[in-house]
């Protein structure tokens, strides 16, 4: 799997969108990126994922640089239960394993 | 959406007993499942890949022996912690993948406290 970067740390106002960046210059092909948030003492919970085209769901929108080497996971409103680990993981498809990185940490703010 | 259900959600045990943690896909057949260690203020880390009807492979560093891993039907693998000792204490996580689903369900983790 593909390494990824991300910082480990940012705040967010309440109300407002949470822009989370991650680096995966080394992307290949095949490899999707995905997106997973880790309240505290809870299990990964899936939030979006892609492999080119930019994606939006319920919870979020997902930006891929066209090189496919960065991606941003949008927050469009932020609330306090989105304070959390956001983990940004580049993996294929199949059943590869998958390693974590230490994510980014986002409290939001009231 | 695919479940993944995880059990006990915490348990306390002495040193030198064991421990079972078992791991469903509630909707689901999973081949291959895996096990996450966590602990405080640290990433996922990633002990082993559990296939069914298989051994199961381990990370660099990861104690077979200890850690027994059993993933007898395709929705269920469980994780053995034996002879358990307070630097166990750790939060476990098990995930699998659908195959039509969205990449990786996770469970909701086991807390493990060895007194």
């Amino acid at each position: 799997d593909a390494k990824t970067t991300q910082p480990p740390s940012m705040d967010c106002a309440e109300g407002r969108a949470a822009n989370l960046p991650c680096n995966h210059s080394t992307i290949s092909g095949n490899e999707y990126v995905y997106w997973y948030r880790q309240i505290h003492s809870q299990g990964p919970q899936y939030i979006i994922h892609g492999l080119k085209n930019n994606e939006t769901n319920e919870m979020a929108s997902l930006i891929i640089t066209e090189d496919r080497k960065s991606s941003t996971l949008i927050l469009p409103h932020a609330t306090l239960r989105d304070t959390a680990v956001y983990y940004c993981i580049a993996a294929s498809g199949g059943y590869q394993k998958v390693t974590f990185g230490i994510g980014t940490k986002l409290q939001v703010i009231p | 959406g695919a479940v993944v259900s995880q059990h006990p959600s915490w348990v306390i045990c002495k040193s030198g007993t064991s421990v079972k943690i078992e791991c469903r896909s509630l909707d689901f057949q999973a081949t291959t499942m895996f096990w996450y260690r966590q602990f405080p203020k640290q990433s996922l880390m990633l002990m082993a890949t559990s296939n069914e009807g298989s051994k199961a492979t381990y990370e660099q560093g990861v104690e077979k022996d200890k850690f027994l891993i059993n993933h007898a039907s395709l929705t269920l693998s469980t994780l053995t912690v034996t002879s358990a000792h307070p630097e166990d204490s750790s939060f476990y996580i098990c995930s699998a993948r659908e195959e039509t689903g969205y990449g990786y369900t996770f469970g909701s983790g086991t807390r493990l406290t060895v007194v």
